[in-house]
């Protein structure tokens, strides 16, 4: 069964410095999503991208921020310059077409220190 | 602006016990509501969903019916098995294209032997 991947599993970063969190959507998905789940709390909307644009994003989602999909098939999150709130699991999710069930992967779970 | 509210966890139940995981949402129009299961170490998984007024989403023995009159989407299975220990996520996405989901705190069920 086709399935939304997520590397890498966890990811340990020390405050201030970059990290790429990559994601492989299904393969004929369109619509793709980062949401972000900081412990205990709810899982947030972060940004969703379409067509190769941004389509939406929450306010959580300010200039520290960046999505890309570089080659047609990965889909990545940035984030320029870590912070100590910015620990929490993230996960992708794909979705074929509008009102679709959306696939999730397993999260990467970013520690900052 | 729209939200799902949850009972807090964790519940724990004996297996064979009913359960029932309480869901309220706030949103403008008719939005989808969906159950969404995270067993340990995996990704979130859709588990069932209802896309209008007093519709019945049910996958494995679980349940939600649609409530538009109390705006409620509760989670409920007749006899838990050890296997359903695992973190259950109300959600629910307005119907206006390819919107994100927005979702509830989550809801830790631990079921014993």
């Amino acid at each position: 069964e086709p399935e939304v991947t997520q590397t890498p599993s966890h990811q340990v970063t020390q405050m201030g410095q970059e990290v790429i969190l990559r994601c492989v959507p299904i393969s004929n998905h369109l619509y793709f999503y980062w949401y972000r789940q900081i412990l205990g709390q709810k899982v947030e909307f972060l940004v969703s991208f379409y067509n190769n644009e941004i389509s939406e994003k929450s306010e959580i989602f300010d200039d520290q921020f960046s999505v890309e999909r570089p080659d047609g098939s990965n889909f990545t999150l940035k984030i320029r310059s870590t912070k100590l709130e910015d620990s929490a699991m993230y996960f992708c999710a794909s979705v074929l077409a509008e009102n679709t069930e959306a696939f999730f992967g397993q999260g990467t779970r970013l520690t900052v220190v | 602006g729209d939200s799902v509210t949850q009972m807090e966890g964790p519940v724990t139940l004996s297996e064979e016990a009913f359960l029932t995981i309480n869901c309220t949402y706030t949103a403008t129009g008719y939005p989808s509501l969906f159950w969404y299961v995270q067993y340990p170490g995996e990704g979130l998984q859709l588990l069932l969903k209802a896309t209008k007024a007093d519709d019945k989403g049910s996958n494995k023995g679980f349940e939600a019916t649609y409530r538009k009159e109390t705006t409620s989407f509760h989670l409920e299975k007749g006899s838990v098995q050890v296997s359903d220990s695992a973190v259950y996520f109300c959600a629910l996405t307005p119907r206006r294209g390819n919107t994100p989901l927005v979702f509830g705190k989550g809801t830790r069920l631990s079921v014993i032997a």
